[in-house]
């Protein structure tokens, strides 16, 4: 168990750019979580997969926010002419089949949009 | 809608001066209470999971509890190295998703 991986850890851009994050789930989870954390705040949910089937998206998911998990492994998020307030640590967890289990975070995406 | 508060929001401590930390949660369907401790720059880090009423998990220096309607998390004799950020959030029925609190932030010193 490697844990849950993301790259890269810090990114910094300009507004009106575009940006992707990566993200390698533990290998055996089929479920892969999106959060997005700002200073002082708890986590909060974007968009959730089971497999490479998008399930669910927050409705904080503006159309700028594109999130894909090709083939069910690894997953992106892309965010499009990004703006000031998308500064946000952002998290990607995923959990495994069994009932309940709970959310294994990696370290996360910062991001700074000057 | 699901919420979940913390109180305090900032908690400072003497090193074995101990207390807890509150998570109040209003949800349909509770199907698991997790508190995760998160470090500055990094993931929360998954502690304890409870699913119903009266359960209790102990890990170190750490307990938690669950009741209908809250959660406490127990430090006894803290340490410095205790200092973080806990976070509560809940899983239910109507979603396949995690709803955290905003958490609290806990300082140990010397």
């Amino acid at each position: 168990d490697t844990g849950v991986s993301q790259d890269p850890r810090h990114k910094i851009t300009k507004r009106g750019q575009n940006v992707t994050f990566r993200c390698d789930p533990i290998s055996e989870h089929n479920r892969l979580y999106w959060y997005r954390q700002t200073l002082g705040q708890g986590p909060e949910f974007l968009t959730y997969f089971q497999n490479e089937a998008q399930l669910e998206k927050s409705r904080l998911l503006s159309d700028r926010f594109s999130a894909e998990r090709p083939k069910g492994s690894f997953s992106t998020l892309e965010i499009q002419r990004t703006e000031q307030g998308d500064s946000a640590m952002y998290l990607c967890a995923s959990r495994s089949r069994e009932g309940n289990s709970p959310l294994h975070f990696g370290n996360g995406t910062r991001l700074t949009v000057t | 809608e699901d919420q979940v508060t913390q109180s305090p929001e900032a908690l400072r401590l003497q090193e074995g001066e101990s207390s807890s930390l509150n998570c109040s949660y209003t949800v349909s369907g509770l199907r698991g209470l997790f508190w995760y401790r998160q470090d500055p720059g990094k993931g929360p880090e998954f502690l304890f999971t409870l699913y119903s009423a009266g359960e209790e998990k102990e890990k170190e220096r750490l307990k938690a509890t669950l009741t209908k309607k809250e959660s406490f998390l127990h430090i006894t004799a803290p340490k410095p190295e205790d200092s973080a950020t806990y976070l509560c959030a809940v899983f239910t029925g109507t979603a396949s998703k995690l709803t955290f609190g905003t958490g609290t932030r806990l300082q140990v010193t010397l």
